[in-house]
This record gives C-alpha cells, structure tokens and sequence, in this order.
C-alpha cells in the first residue's frame, strides 16, 4: 500500500495566521492526491482535489500543490471555522485508497 | 446529496452486522461508492469501493473477507455486510460518494460524505 505521512501532526496558529500542513507518499502517485477538513463530530468536507484544484464553494484562502511524492496545503489568513483536523488521501492507487495520519490544527 | 448511514449498534466479537447508507439527491446509479471507517479519536481508513453496476469491489486487506459491500441501484442504497467481528473493527462507519473526471476514471476521490453509523464490538 501506498503510505501516506502528514506533518506536523498539531499545529498551533491564530486567526490570521498562515499556515502549511505537508503530505508526504511513499511513492509516486502524480497529482492524484485530495485534501478533506473535518471538524469534531462532523463529516469530512472535501477541499482540494487533483493536488491543487479547488472543490467548488471552498473558500480561496484554500490552496495546494506538490506532485510526485511531497504536497502541500496552505491556508491564509485563518478563520476560526478552519480549526479542525486535515487529512490527506491519495487515490493514484485507487484498488488500495490510504489517508495520511491526519494534522489537527489548534488555536494558539 | 444527502447520504444516510443506519443500522450500527454493539454487537459481541465474532458476530455480524450489515450496514446501510441511503443516498438520495443525485443519480445513485451514476456513481461509484465507498465505506471508510473511523476508530474512535483515530483517523481515517478506507475499506471498500463499489463501481456503478457491482462489476468491480476492492477491499482495503484489514477487512477481506470478512466484509461485503454491495449495492442496489434500485433502492438507492450501498450496504456493507460485516462478519467475525473485532474489538479493533469498533468505529463510525461512513459511506462515501466517489467522484472521478474524464481524465482521472477510475481514479476517484470522495466529494461527498454520510454522518457514519457507530459500530461497537465488545462483550
């Protein structure tokens, strides 16, 4: 299976802050990687698709990039919904679909 | 879009279980669907893919043979059927919309997702 590892795995800001959280695969898988937020209690809600296309109605303060094997997802000015645990998941393997570990973002 | 797990509940080890998720406001038959599971205070995994006519399931290794989903189209309902039960399989199970593009097909993300239903195992 394609692993997929997260960093950090907390990370403290404050509204208005920017942030970057990094996935990391153990193998190539090209761009096909997605990024999900997930608030306590609730549903993931999908973000970023394709490495870097945004899901219609996320907010553009919302980005990513990377290919290959190192991805990021960068968050601008932080607002106080986007307190809440992110997850990579890539799909390039799709018989054996992994998630990263998850990095839950905190309020400093 | 609204998807609807039901029918979790404590069941002792080594018993079974099968898990339904109604979807309504889209196509059902259009799309490929998922099962994932989230332990509680864990992350997220993966466990089964349905394509639009049942005509190709993966399973993630943790629940091969041991789990079954299907679907019916004519419903517009995905089940997953779950057998010998673990303590480690205890989780909210969720289905999950497979959305896949042109040029992506069949691989596929998930743009959509239910509540999730709590499985508990324990005696």
């Amino acid at each position: 299976d394609i692993q997929m590892t997260q960093s950090p795995s907390t990370l403290s800001a404050s509204v208005g802050d920017r942030v970057t959280i990094t996935c990391r695969a153990s193998q190539s898988i090209s761009s096909w990687l997605a990024w999900y937020q997930q608030e306590p209690g609730k549903a993931p809600k999908l973000l970023i698709y394709k490495a870097s296309s945004l899901e219609s109605g996320v907010p553009s303060r919302f980005s990513g990039s990377g290919s290959g094997t190192e991805f990021t997802l960068t968050i601008s000015n932080l607002q106080p919904d986007d307190f809440a645990t992110y997850y990579c998941q890539q799909y390039d393997d799709y018989s054996r679909i992994t998630f990263g570990q998850g990095t839950r973002l905190e309020i400093k | 879009v609204q998807l609807v797990e039901s029918g979790g509940t404590l069941v002792q080890p080594g018993g079974s279980l099968r898990l339904s998720c109604a979807a309504s406001g889209f196509p059902f038959s259009l799309y490929g669907m998922n099962w994932v599971r989230q332990a509680p205070g864990k992350g997220l995994e993966w466990l089964s893919f349905i394509s639009t006519d049942s005509g190709t399931i993966y399973y993630a290794d943790s629940v091969k043979g041991r789990f079954t989903i299907s679907r019916d189209n004519a419903r517009n309902s995905l089940y997953l059927q779950m057998s010998n039960l673990r303590a480690d399989d205890t989780a909210v199970y969720s289905c999950a919309r497979g959305i896949c593009t042109s040029t992506s097909c069949p691989r596929h993300y998930f743009d959509f997702w239910g509540q999730g239903s709590l499985v508990s195992v324990s005696s």
